[in-house]
C-alpha cells in the first residue's frame, strides 16, 4: 500500500528566504508524485506533479521538486518566498487501483512566510 | 465558470439531521470523488464514481450515501448525523487515463455537527 509522509507540519520562513518542503513516499510501483496547495478556505489547487522523465519537475509560482528514488523523496522547494506563498501544502501519491488511480495525500505542512 | 462547483459551502445543523451536499463539474472528467478533510487538515478519500459506477468504497459508515445521477454530478447524502462528521468534505474530479491521477478540487463544504 502507498503512504506519503511529510516531515514538519508547520514551517516558518523569512520573505525571500529558500522554501524546502519535505516529502517521502512509500509505493509498490513506480510512482506519480505530486504537490498540492491549499489556501485559507479554498480547495487544493495542483502545484506540479511527477509522472515519468525528468526528475526536476517544475510548477507554478517558483516551485520545483525533484524525484529522488533512491531516497523515496519529492522535496518542494522554492528559491525566495513570497508572503502569498503562505498556505497549506500537500504531498500525494498516485497508485494504479484496479485500472483507477488511487490518491493519497500526505498530512500537509502550512507554510508561514514571515515579513 | 467554475470547473468544480459544490453547495452549499457551509451547513450547519443538528445532530440526528440529515444533509446532502451537491457537487458538479464542467470539465468533462469520467471520475469524480468525496473526501473528508478533518480538523487537522487531513485529507482522506471517502468514495469514488466512474461514470456513475462505484469503484472506491473506503471504509466509510453506510449513514454516507453518495449518488452519482450522471458523470458530471456527485452528490453526498448523510443520515443521522454525529459530531464527528464535523468537517469539510471536498467533492474532486480526474479524467482516467489522464495525468495520473490529477485531481481537481472543488472549494469544499464545511459541516459543523452541533
Amino acid at each position: 500500500a502507498q503512504s506519503v509522509t511529510q516531515l514538519g507540519s508547520h514551517v516558518s520562513v523569512s520573505e525571500g528566504a529558500l522554501v524546502l518542503l519535505r516529502c517521502n513516499y512509500s509505493s509498490s510501483v513506480p510512482p506519480y508524485l505530486f504537490w498540492y496547495v491549499q489556501y485559507p478556505n479554498q480547495g487544493l489547487q495542483l502545484l506540479l506533479k511527477y509522472t515519468t522523465g525528468a526528475t526536476l519537475v517544475k510548477g507554478i509560482n517558483g516551485f520545483e521538486a525533484e524525484f529522488k528514488k533512491s531516497e523515496t523523496s519529492f522535496h518542494l522547494t522554492k528559491p525566495s518566498a513570497h508572503m502569498s506563498d503562505a498556505a497549506e501544502y500537500f504531498c500525494a501519491v498516485s497508485e494504479d487501483s484496479g485500472g483507477y488511480q488511487k490518491v493519497t495525500f500526505g498530512t500537509g505542512t502550512k507554510l508561514q512566510v514571515i515579513p | 465558470d467554475t470547473a468544480v462547483s459544490q453547495t452549499p459551502k457551509y451547513l450547519v445543523t443538528q445532530m440526528g439531521n440529515d444533509k446532502s451536499i451537491k457537487c458538479e463539474q464542467n470539465l468533462g472528467h469520467d471520475t469524480m470523488y468525496w473526501y473528508k478533510q478533518d480538523s487537522k487538515k487531513f485529507l482522506k478519500i471517502m468514495f469514488s464514481y466512474n461514470n456513475k459506477e462505484l469503484i472506491i468504497n473506503e471504509t466509510v459508515p453506510n449513514r454516507f450515501s453518495p449518488k452519482s445521477p450522471d458523470k458530471a454530478h456527485l452528490n453526498l447524502h448523510i443520515n443521522s448525523l454525529e459530531l464527528g462528521d464535523s468537517a469539510v468534505y471536498f467533492c474532486a474530479s480526474s479524467q482516467r487515463g489522464k495525468a495520473s491521477g490529477e485531481l481537481f478540487f472543488g472549494e469544499g463544504s464545511r459541516l459543523t455537527v452541533l
